[in-house]
C-alpha cells in the first residue's frame, strides 16, 4: 500500500524566513511519482511539480526547492525569503506507475505573518 | 485558461436528501476525479472515471455513486446523505499519462453540510 506523511499540520512564520515543509512516503513500487499542490484560501488545488522517482534531482524554481532523496523516502519542500501570499495549504502527493490516482499527505497548513 | 468548475461553492441539505455534485470541465480530459477533503486526513479519492461511462471505485466509495454520460461533466451522487457526509468535495481532471497520473486540475470545492 502506499501512503504519504506530513507530520507538520500547521507551520507560522514571519515573512522572509525559510521554511521547510516535510514529506515522508512509502510504496512498495520502483517507479513513482511525488507531486506538491498548494490549496490558497480559494480552495482549488494548484499544482507545483511532478517527479518521478528516476530523478533524484533536486530542482529549484524561484523561491521554491525541492529536495528529493529516495534513501530516506522524502520529498521535501523549500520556500526561500517567504511571503505573505505563501499563506496556504499544501499537499504532498504520491501516484505509483500505471495509476491514474494519487495518494495525499494530510496536508500542511502554512502561515506567513507580516 | 483551462478550467474546473464546480456548480455550488457552498450545499446545505437534509438528512436523507439525495444531492448532486456537478463538475464540468474544458480541457477535454479523459480522466475525471472525486475527491473528499477532511481537516488531518488529506484529501481522499471516492471514485474517478477514465472516459465517458466508466469508472472505478477510489478508496471511500461506500454512501456515493457518479455518472460521466458526457466526457466534460462528471457527477457525484449522494443517494441518501448523512451527517457523516458533511465535508468539502473537490473535482479534478487530467489527461491520463502512459505510466502514472498527470497533473491535475482541481475546481475550487463544494463545502456540503448535512444537517
Amino acid at each position: 500500500a502506499q501512503k504519504v506523511t506530513q507530520a507538520q499540520t500547521e507551520i507560522s512564520v514571519v515573512e522572509k524566513e525559510d521554511v521547510t515543509l516535510d514529506c515522508v512516503y512509502e510504496t512498495r513500487d520502483t517507479t513513482y511519482y511525488l507531486f506538491w499542490y498548494k490549496q490558497p484560501p480559494s480552495g482549488e488545488l494548484v499544482f507545483l511539480i511532478r517527479r518521478n522517482s528516476f530523478d533524484e534531482q533536486n530542482e529549484i524554481s524561484g523561491r521554491y526547492s525541492w529536495n528529493f532523496q529516495k534513501s530516506t523516502s522524502s520529498f521535501n519542500f523549500t520556500i526561500t525569503a517567504s511571503q505573505v501570499v505563501d499563506s496556504a495549504v499544501y499537499f504532498c502527493a504520491l501516484s505509483k506507475e500505471g495509476a491514474q490516482k494519487l495518494v495525499f499527505g494530510q496536508g500542511t497548513r502554512l502561515t506567513i505573518n507580516p | 485558461d483551462v478550467k474546473v468548475t464546480q456548480s455550488s461553492r457552498y450545499l446545505v441539505k437534509r438528512t436523507g436528501e439525495k444531492v448532486f455534485l456537478e463538475c464540468v470541465q474544458d480541457m477535454d480530459h479523459e480522466n475525471m476525479f472525486w475527491y473528499r477533503q477532511d481537516p488531518g486526513l488529506g484529501l481522499r479519492l471516492i471514485y474517478f472515471s477514465y472516459d465517458v461511462k466508466m469508472k472505478e471505485k477510489g478508496d471511500i466509495p461506500e454512501g456515493y455513486s457518479v455518472s460521466r454520460e458526457k466526457k466534460e461533466r462528471f457527477s457525484l451522487i449522494l443517494e441518501s446523505a448523512s451527517t457523516n457526509q458533511t465535508s468539502m468535495y473537490l473535482c479534478a481532471s487530467s489527461y491520463p499519462g502512459t505510466r502514472g497520473q498527470k497533473k491535475a486540475f482541481f475546481g475550487q470545492g463544494t463545502r456540503l453540510t448535512v444537517v
